[in-house]
C-alpha cells in the first residue's frame, strides 16, 4: 500500500517570495511521483513528474521538486511565487511501473498575498 | 487536441434519486480513471477502466456506486439511491500507455444531494 503525507494544509506567503510545499510518501514498491494544481472551481493540472533518472525534476509556470530516496521526499519549490500561484497543490504517488492509480495527499493550500 | 470532459458540470438531485455522471476521455487514452473529492476526505480513488473492464474497483464507496465503459471510450459512474454524503466533486481522469501514468483530468462534476 502507498501512502501520501502534506505536512502543511496551508501555506501563506508574500509575492516574490520563495516557497517550499512538502510531501512525504511511503511505499513497498518504486514509485511513480507527481505534483498537480487545482485552481478554484478547476480540474487538476499536472506540474511536474518524476519516473526515473535526474532527481531534480522542473516543471511548469517555474517550479520545481527533488526526489530524495533516502528521505521518502518529493518537495515542491518555487524561489519567488506570483500572486497567480494562489491555489491548493496536490502530491501524488503510483506505482512505477504500467498503469496504477494515483493515490493522493490531503492537498496544501498556497496563499499569495502581496 | 480535446481534452478530457465531463458532464454535467453541476448536479443537484434529491435524496434518494438515482444520479448519472458522464466522462469523455482524451482521445486513444486506455486507461480511465474515476476519483471523488469532498471536503476532508481529500481525493479518493473510486474505479479504474483499462479498455472497457475494470481491473480495480476498490475505492467504490458502496453497491449504490456503478461505473461502465463502453466501447473503450466513454464511461458513465451511476449512484443509485444518492445520499447526502455522496455530495462531492467526481473527478475524472485517462492516461495512455508509456506515459509514465501521467493522469488528464477534467473539470469535474460539483454533485449536490439535497
Amino acid at each position: 500500500a502507498q501512502s501520501v503525507t502534506q505536512l502543511d494544509s496551508q501555506v501563506p506567503v508574500f509575492e516574490e517570495a520563495p516557497v517550499e510545499l512538502r510531501c512525504n510518501y511511503s511505499s513497498s514498491v518504486s514509485v511513480y511521483l507527481f505534483w498537480y494544481v487545482q485552481y478554484p472551481n478547476q480540474g487538476l493540472q499536472l506540474l511536474l513528474k518524476y519516473l526515473s533518472g535526474s532527481t531534480l525534476v522542473k516543471g511548469i509556470n517555474g517550479f520545481e521538486a527533488e526526489f530524495n530516496k533516502s528521505q521518502t521526499s518529493f518537495h515542491l519549490r518555487k524561489p519567488s511565487v506570483h500572486i497567480s500561484d494562489t491555489a491548493e497543490y496536490f502530491c501524488a504517488v503510483s506505482g512505477g511501473s504500467g498503469y496504477s492509480t494515483l493515490t493522493f495527499g490531503k492537498g496544501t493550500m498556497l496563499l499569495v498575498s502581496p | 487536441g480535446a481534452g478530457v470532459s465531463q458532464s454535467p458540470s453541476n448536479k443537484v438531485t434529491e435524496k434518494g434519486k438515482d444520479v448519472e455522471l458522464r466522462c469523455d476521455p482524451i482521445s486513444g487514452h486506455t486507461a480511465l480513471y474515476w476519483y471523488r473529492q469532498s471536503l476532508g476526505q481529500g481525493l479518493e480513488f473510486l474505479i479504474y477502466f483499462q479498455g472497457n473492464s475494470a481491473p480495480d474497483k476498490s475505492g467504490l464507496p458502496s453497491d449504490r456506486f456503478s461505473a461502465e465503459r463502453t466501447g473503450g471510450s466513454v464511461s458513465t459512474l451511476t449512484i443509485q439511491r444518492t445520499q447526502q454524503e455522496d455530495s462531492a466533486v467526481y473527478l475524472c481522469a485517462s492516461s495512455q500507455p508509456g506515459s509514465g501514468n501521467e493522469q488528464f483530468f477534467g473539470p469535474g462534476t460539483r454533485l449536490t444531494v439535497l
